[in-house]
């Protein structure tokens, strides 16, 4: 079975540029996450959908961070006016519920110059 | 809030050695812990799994204990090889939240 999905791979926005990041998750699983993993450091969670319902977006830096899963399952994570300190891997991990093991996907590199 | 410290940052270790990475954390109210592997540019790999009713988990030469009360967990890496090169990631989901709470990692070099 297909794991966590995540395009693009890679992204080089020029700062002030509004980026989208899409996740797909494991099929089946009602719980998403997306974290920010700056250069040589560990993971920093960002937000939390159950379902269709963000539950938890106490992590988003700020206003310019917005994050939606509509349906219950794709999710875009959307950066308007991008800085250079939004340069940094996003990854999206899945789960089948609460407290479970979270997969995630390979990350989406982004870079703004 | 919770916060994950994992030391040491970087190791370096001749094949075969048998190694111990560290993990602490500062709230001992946590659901479970996991450690993770990342390789250069891609995403992370759950290695183990440590339901905070636990003490170890093993999977193949991997073996991981969990000290819940002095806020301490271990990744020990038997016989090391060089396609163990990686960084280890260390991270617990509290009680209260949803999330992970991830510390900095060790990078590990296990040169032939």
């Amino acid at each position: 079975g297909a794991g966590v999905s995540q395009s693009p791979r890679y992204k080089v926005a020029k700062r002030g540029q509004d980026v989208a990041l899409r996740c797909d998750p494991i099929s089946g699983h009602v719980s998403l996450f997306w974290y920010q993993q700056a250069l040589g450091q560990g993971p920093e969670f960002l937000t939390y959908f159950q379902n269709e319902a963000q539950l938890d977006k106490s992590g988003l830096p700020s206003d310019r961070f917005f994050a939606e899963r509509p349906e219950g399952s794709v999710s875009t994570l959307k950066i308007q006016r991008t800085q250079q300190e939004d340069s940094a891997v996003y990854l999206c991990a899945s789960s089948p519920g609460r407290g479970r093991e979270q997969y995630f996907g390979p990350g989406t590199r982004l870079t703004v110059t | 809030k919770q916060e994950v410290t994992q030391i040491p940052a970087a190791l370096s270790v001749p094949e075969g050695e048998n190694l111990v990475l560290n993990c602490s954390f500062t709230d001992s109210a946590i659901y479970n812990l996991q450690w993770f592997r990342q390789d250069p540019g891609k995403g992370l790999t759950s290695l183990l799994l440590i339901q905070s009713s636990q003490r170890e988990q093993t999977s193949g030469r991997l073996n991981a204990s969990l000290d819940k009360s002095s806020g301490r967990s271990t990744l020990y890496i038997a016989a090391s090889q060089p396609g163990d090169s990686a960084t280890y990631l260390c991270a617990v989901k509290d009680n209260a939240g949803n999330m992970l709470t991830f510390g900095g990692g060790t990078r590990l070099m296990v040169k032939p």
